[in-house]
């Protein structure tokens, strides 16, 4: 079955400090990749996405993520993590044959420290 | 300009009532999406609309739930008779087209809890 895993329940980072989260997905037919991230009792907000192109993705608040066709993987990075950054964050694939339907991964908590 | 609108922010309810949750898409969106989050099962899509019209509604999990969506600004989902274990976080989504490549815009959700 297509899916997205995110490996990390949790992922801790000093302020000031890159950070990564972690997103691989299944081999199916060409992939269309999202980020979204979601803050304390409310909705999911749209980070970023790889359609096609360049593999490096840039997006909202100065995160980006690579894309890595070999890996099957879509790992988020920021080079300066901010305490504000402090969220849950979900990995999300669509494939192109499927139309509408996300399937999202299940989350990362990202907790950033002073 | 407006996100995508839903209400009410929190029920609570008991066995067996019925649960009618609202959705306004932003406007000039023709793709809707209802999803639920739990701690156990993560994120599900429950059911997409596009062009008003159901597309896809094979994660609605029970007869007991129903969506529709009479015009392009609103639908409802509907919970009848509502369970314990539909507690969850349930969020409609919105985007321009159901193309593969438009990314979804959520809603705030709607926190149910049924006693």
């Amino acid at each position: 079955a297509q899916s997205v895993a995110q490996p990390e329940d949790q992922v801790n980072v000093a302020e000031g400090n890159p950070l990564t989260v972690k997103c691989t997905y299944s081999v199916s037919g060409n992939p269309y990749l999202f980020w979204y991230v979601q803050y304390p009792n409310r909705g999911l907000q749209f980070l970023l996405k790889y359609i096609t192109g360049d593999n490096l993705v840039k997006g909202s608040y100065g995160f980006e993520a690579e894309f890595n066709k070999s890996q099957t993987s879509f790992h988020l990075k920021k080079p300066s993590a901010l305490v504000s950054d402090s969220a849950l964050y979900f990995c999300a694939v669509r494939y192109r044959n499927q139309g509408g339907k996300l399937i999202f991964g299940q989350g990362t908590e990202l907790s950033v420290k002073p | 300009d407006a996100g995508v609108i839903q209400s009410p922010r929190h029920e609570v309810t008991e066995m067996g009532q019925e649960v009618t949750l609202r959705c306004k898409p932003i406007s000039g969106h023709n793709s809707l999406f209802w999803y639920r989050q739990t701690m156990m099962r993560g994120l599900e899509l429950l059911i997409y609309f596009n062009n008003n019209v159901p597309i896809d509604d094979s994660g609605m999990p029970e007869d007991r739930f129903s969506a529709k969506m009479p015009n392009a600004s609103f639908s409802t989902l509907k919970i009848q008779p509502s369970e314990p274990r539909d507690s969850a976080v349930y969020f409609c989504a919105s985007s321009l087209g159901a193309g593969a490549a438009n990314e979804q815009f959520f809603g705030p959700g709607t926190r149910l809890t049924v006693l």
